[in-house]
């Protein structure tokens, strides 16, 4: 089976524009979380989707968004882009049936924000 | 949400056993202890999980004692590829946002 995807795998961009990151989930998997990494703050939460359907939300502005597809693959959309959204942003897919679940990560997209 | 307590870093020697602690003094009836592996830039990897006991698989033991209030990652003999940072977070059932910490940064030397 093939692994969680991301793409791109490095992202560079400036100030005040937007960026959208695509996850594809390992077949089957029907739930698709993100997850934003920086030195400072370590790992955070951003969202999570099943079936279309945004199912949790992290503590972040309004101008990170997402979307999943009808074939599980996902997108994450940042607009306005500010100098501390530079990071490693994680995308983890599961089957999405119960909570302890075991998650599957990609190798992220590091982005990059000048 | 269930907060994680873990050592920012710990050191070892190649061949050496190595147990990480980490507390969760408010875990639920509910809540599952996962540990993830992290190396640079790549996303974490599943390590192992548990409800209470210990639990054992091929890389690694978990032991939770009855209060639940805290869990032990054991690596056996670690070598230097286990050079990584280790992530201990409770699962909660009730809204899923998994919260990672800071992780412990464990270092094998030669």
């Amino acid at each position: 089976k093939a692994g969680v995807t991301q793409t791109p795998r490095y992202l560079i961009k400036t100030r005040g524009q937007q960026v959208t990151l695509s996850c594809s989930p390992i077949s089957g998997h029907r739930s698709v979380s993100w997850y934003q990494q920086t030195p400072g703050q370590g790992l955070q939460f951003l969202f999570e989707y099943f079936s279309e359907t945004q199912r949790n939300k992290g503590n972040f502005p309004g101008r990170f968004s997402g979307r999943q597809f009808s074939n599980s693959r996902s997108e994450m959309n940042v607009s306005t882009l500010e100098l501390g959204d530079s990071a490693l942003y994680l995308c983890a897919s599961s089957a999405g049936q119960s909570y302890n679940e075991k998650l599957f990560f990609g190798s992220g997209t590091q982005l990059s924000v000048l | 949400l269930a907060k994680t307590t873990q050592p920012i870093s710990m050191d070892s020697y190649e061949g050496q056993e190595v147990n990480i602690t980490c507390s969760h003094n408010n875990i639920a009836t509910n809540d599952y202890i996962t540990w993830y592996q992290q190396f640079p830039s790549q996303g974490p990897r599943f390590i192992i999980q548990g409800y209470k006991t210990k639990v054992t698989n091929e890389v690694a033991s978990l032991f939770i004692p009855a209060d639940r209030k805290s869990s032990t990652l054991s690596l056996p003999r670690v070598s230097l590829s286990d050079t990584a940072v280790y992530y201990c977070l409770v699962d909660s059932g009730s809204a899923r946002q998994l919260t990672f910490g800071s992780g412990t940064q464990l270092t094998v030397l030669p």
